[in-house]
């Protein structure tokens, strides 16, 4: 069946990077995205990726996609202090229907 | 513009009564979908509409769970004879067609609380 993993924790300092890593185990996946989830609130759609791309930039987020290793990370640039949620990787087959696959999320906590 | 709208936003309720729960999605988006996020399962799928059909019911957790969708918009989700490990917070989801490069918008969620 599907599965789809994450580290629970991550502490980083603020300005500094972070990478958030992700690792699953459906190999037909097509899509693959980071949502982020602050206290009380639904899921906020960071960026997604294909799975023929191996990278993908958005502002200070970077997605990177090793697919024979079925991994993915996303990296934060400058981390701040409002980057402190729960980040969720999902994943997707592509089938009528779409629906998600999640990860358990990583914690991020950004220390100034 | 607006996005997915869910209501109530919190309900505490006694173990077996029923709970309506409801999914306003973003306005042109046919698909809709409903997740649970709780503390020993994290984020499960529970059911998908396409238009008002639900082609996949596949993760409701038992008989007790249903979902309507009418007018191809609001959706409902129904909860019979709550029990305590209904206890959760429900999340909608829409998108503009179901496919993978058409990603998931999510509500705020409801938190549901059984006593």
């Amino acid at each position: 069946g599907e599965d789809v993993e994450q580290s629970l924790f991550l502490s980083v300092r603020e300005g500094d990077s972070s990478v958030i890593n992700c690792t699953y185990t459906d190999s037909s996946s097509t899509y693959l995205y980071w949502y982020k989830q602050e206290p009380g609130a639904g899921l906020q759609l960071l960026t997604y990726i294909f799975s023929n791309m191996d990278m993908k930039q958005d502002q200070r987020l970077t997605v990177l996609l090793n697919k024979k290793d079925k991994h993915l990370s996303l990296r934060i640039a400058d981390t701040q202090t409002g980057d402190s949620a729960i980040y969720f990787c999902a994943e997707t087959p592509n089938n009528a229907g779409n629906m998600l696959t999640f990860g358990g999320g990583t914690r991020l906590m950004v220390k100034p | 513009g607006a996005g997915v709208s869910q209501s109530p936003s919190n309900k505490v309720t006694e173990k077996g009564k029923d709970v309506e729960l409801r999914c306003d999605p973003i306005s042109g988006h046919t698909a809709l979908y409903w997740y649970r996020q709780s503390l020993g399962q994290g984020l499960e799928f529970l059911i998908y509409f396409q238009g008002n059909s639900a082609p996949d019911k596949s993760g409701l957790p038992s008989d007790r769970f249903s979902a309507e969708r009418t007018g191809g918009s609001v959706s409902t989700l129904t909860i019979q004879r709550t029990q305590q490990e209904d206890s959760a917070v429900y999340l909608c989801a829409s998108s503009l067609g179901g496919q993978g490069n058409q990603p998931q918008h999510f509500g705020d969620g409801t938190r549901l609380s059984i006593l």
